[in-house]
């Protein structure tokens, strides 16, 4: 089974801090994925990462950075928390369909944090 | 941008009534379709997914989704719901490299035994 395993999942930050999440996955997947969950918005991508140490921007990057460092472990940085980023954020990953083909390309999610900032 | 419409946010049905989920996308180009299934308190998994071929695609659970090109439509069916299938429904679509998935705002399911 594949398994995407998320640190926490709750977390109460205070507004102005610094915050970590972390995501690891354990199927050796090329892309690993982060997103926030709103009610009535659905999920949307905040960034994604295609190999170590490569990152793009999703949709709503700002506030946020993340680290790949090792090709299982995908952080997302809250540089300086706010208050409208009280969420749930989730992590996928899946293979790369340019090297594994269209129907490998299956995301896998993590359980999910939490976030209140306060 | 691509973009996702689900049109129906809220559905609650009786047990063995049939369900009809709508989703529609924007992008005119190749597409991947997915629909995936958050229960309450589970992570977000997978229900059926469509790449090329046979329109019609058949999931876990009795679900089935009918990829209808014309329509940018992608709508998920079931003949008869059941109690276990409460859930928050996720239609998604992804197109290029990478596996970028955009998703719809999702639909909560309630089904009353």
């Amino acid at each position: 089974d594949v398994k995407v395993t998320q640190s926490s999942r709750y977390l109460v930050k205070r507004t102005g801090e610094k915050v970590f999440l972390e995501c690891v996955q354990d199927m050796d997947h090329e892309n690993m994925f982060w997103y926030r969950q709103d009610p009535g918005l659905g999920l949307r991508l905040i960034y994604f990462s295609y190999d170590v140490k490569m990152k793009e921007k999703g949709d709503i990057p700002e506030g946020y950075s993340v680290s790949r460092e090792k090709k299982e472990r995908f952080s997302l940085i809250l540089e300086s928390a706010s208050t409208n980023q009280t969420s749930m954020y989730l992590c996928a990953s899946s293979f790369d369909p340019l090297e594994w083909g269209q129907m490998n390309t299956e995301a896998f999610f993590g359980q999910g944090t939490r976030l209140t900032v306060v | 941008a691509q973009s996702v419409s689900q049109h129906n946010h809220h559905v609650i049905l009786s047990e063995a009534a049939s369900l009809e989920l709508g989703c529609n996308y924007s992008y005119g180009g190749t597409v991947n379709l997915f629909w995936y299934v958050q229960y309450p308190g589970q992570h977000l998994q997978l229900l059926l997914k469509y790449f090329s071929g046979d329109p019609l695609v058949k999931g876990i659970k009795g679900f089935e989704a009918e990829f209808i090109k014309s329509k940018f439509s992608f709508n998920l069916r079931k003949p008869s719901v059941q109690w276990s299938d409460t859930a928050e429904y996720f239609c998604a679509v992804s197109s290029g490299g990478y596996n970028k998935l955009i998703f719809g705002a999702g639909t909560r399911l309630a089904v009353h035994p």
